[in-house]
């Protein structure tokens, strides 16, 4: 069955570049959105068609897209951009959704 | 501004059932495909269920299919979910979530733009 992997957590101090990382066999065919969840909040999207950012998110915030991996890449990472973050994608017909299984971002 | 608020969880006893609803404010929502995502405590985020704009098409995780029933009211601008047999491992707050359904080359997709404050539903007994 298809599967999204993330490493259970990364760790960066403040200003560093931080990168999560998702990967999936159906990846180089298929998008890749990302979400970020702070603590006792629902998720929010930050990322989505794989390196477009919606409006109100901070620049700093980025993905790409490359093989059966893509990543989430947060330059300059913030305090306040600590909690966890989810890739997700679709099968084909868009109908069914998978989740990664979430990486802990902690800054400190 | 674009909400969705989710109610009708809470406690119910394994083998019992709940319904949840989701109203929505702010768009149109006979535009969007709409589902519903879950989170068990301290765990990462399920997806559950997808519906089509109109209601003609709905999908499930192999988990609930079967015992969980999405549906919408687009005159109402209402969603829900209808859980029956429910399981200790059904136990998540449940998230109402708006989706942006689009099609790029061979595939389509569906990603979720807006997201409720969730609803908690505890299956024990």
């Amino acid at each position: 069955s298809y599967e999204l992997t993330q490493p259970p957590s990364v760790s960066v101090s403040p200003g560093q570049t931080a990168r999560i990382t998702c990967s999936g066999d159906a990846l180089p065919k298929k998008h890749a959105y990302w979400y970020q969840q702070k603590s006792g909040q629902a998720p929010v999207l930050v990322i989505y068609e794989d390196n477009k950012r919606p409006s109100g998110i901070p620049g700093r915030f980025s993905g790409s897209s490359s093989g059966t991996m893509a990543t989430l890449t947060i330059s300059g990472a913030q305090v306040e951009d600590e909690g966890d973050y989810y890739c997700y994608s679709t099968d084909s017909r868009g109908t069914r959704g998978l989740f990664g299984g979430g990486t802990k971002l902690t800054v400190l | 501004e674009v909400q969705l608020v989710e109610s009708g969880g809470g406690l119910v006893q394994p083998g019992g059932s709940l319904g949840l609803s989701c109203v929505a404010s702010g768009f149109t929502l006979s535009s969007h495909w709409m589902s519903w995502v879950r989170q068990a405590p301290g765990k990462g985020l399920e997806w559950v269920a997808n519906i089509k704009k109109d209601g003609s098409e709905k999908d499930y995780v192999d988990s609930v299919r079967g015992r969980f029933t999405i549906s919408r009211d687009n005159a109402k601008n209402s969603l829900y979910l209808q859980m029956n047999s429910l399981r200790a491992e059904d136990t998540a707050v449940y998230y109402c979530t708006r989706g942006v359904g689009y099609c790029s080359g061979a595939f389509c997709y569906n990603y979720f733009d807006t997201w409720g404050q969730g609803t908690l539903v505890t299956v024990s007994s």
